[in-house]
């Protein structure tokens, strides 16, 4: 199983400001099968990022993912008010699906 | 439309089983892949199951391999788990998901229901 470990475990900014996550594997994730998603309190999850850096449809371009092998990040350029929320890497690469355990980005 | 939408949730005791449902539409099911994500009260995202378009490849989590049996039936639609000897621990909001890709089975989940709520305790 490929476990996947997400840093921060909290990221306090404020609007406007950067914001960047770190998602890192135990093992390589083939084919740069890594995804993002956003859940926001009381919603189902949505796809941000695919296959590290493609932008899923409908999704902002200030949101961009970069990474292989076992070190992955998502860049939130400007951060918006609706882009406070958590934020959960997967890797999809083998048949046993992992989701990394979440960074919450936060108001400061 | 995609829209999936889970139903079979519930309160149940220890050790007993639950079937849940996930109706499909607005897609053309059976040439998805489809999966199980749950998330216990308060915590993250777990990946639970998932089965192949034509049920040839499927997974399970660690976690519930013996347990939990995952099935489709591509004339209804409809993506199931049944869920045996049921635990506290797996107490949680069990979402449906569906694969990005077609034919694939290496793909993000690119929509998801609402979930439903499973809750076991005595």
């Amino acid at each position: 199983e490929i476990v996947l470990t997400q840093s921060p475990g909290t990221l306090s900014l404020s609007p406007g400001e950067r914001a960047t996550l770190s998602c890192r594997a135990s093992q390589s994730v083939s084919s740069s099968y890594l995804a993002w998603y956003q859940q926001k309190p009381g919603q189902a999850p949505r796809l941000l990022i695919y296959g590290a850096s493609s932008r899923a449809t409908g999704i902002p371009d200030r949101f961009s993912g970069s990474g292989s092998g076992t070190d992955f990040t998502l860049t939130i350029s400007r951060l918006e008010p609706e882009d406070f929320a958590v934020y959960y890497c997967q890797q999809y690469g083998s048949s046993l699906r992992t989701f990394g355990q979440g960074t919450k980005v936060e108001i400061k | 439309e995609v829209q999936l939408v889970e139903s079979g949730g519930g309160l149940v005791q220890p050790g007993r089983s639950l079937r849940l449902s996930c109706a499909a539409s607005g897609f053309t099911f059976d040439d998805y892949a489809m999966h199980w994500v749950r998330q216990a009260p308060g915590k993250g995202l777990e990946w639970v199951s998932g089965i192949s378009w034509n049920s040839g490849s499927i997974g399970y989590a660690d976690s519930v391999k013996g347990r939990f049996t995952i099935s489709r039936d591509n004339a209804k639609n409809s993506l199931y788990l049944q869920m045996n000897s049921l635990r506290a621990e797996d107490t949680a909001l069990y979402y449906c998901a569906k694969d990005g890709y077609s034919s694939s089975w290496f793909s993000p989940f690119d929509y998801w229901g609402q979930g439903t709520l499973v809750t076991v305790s005595s």
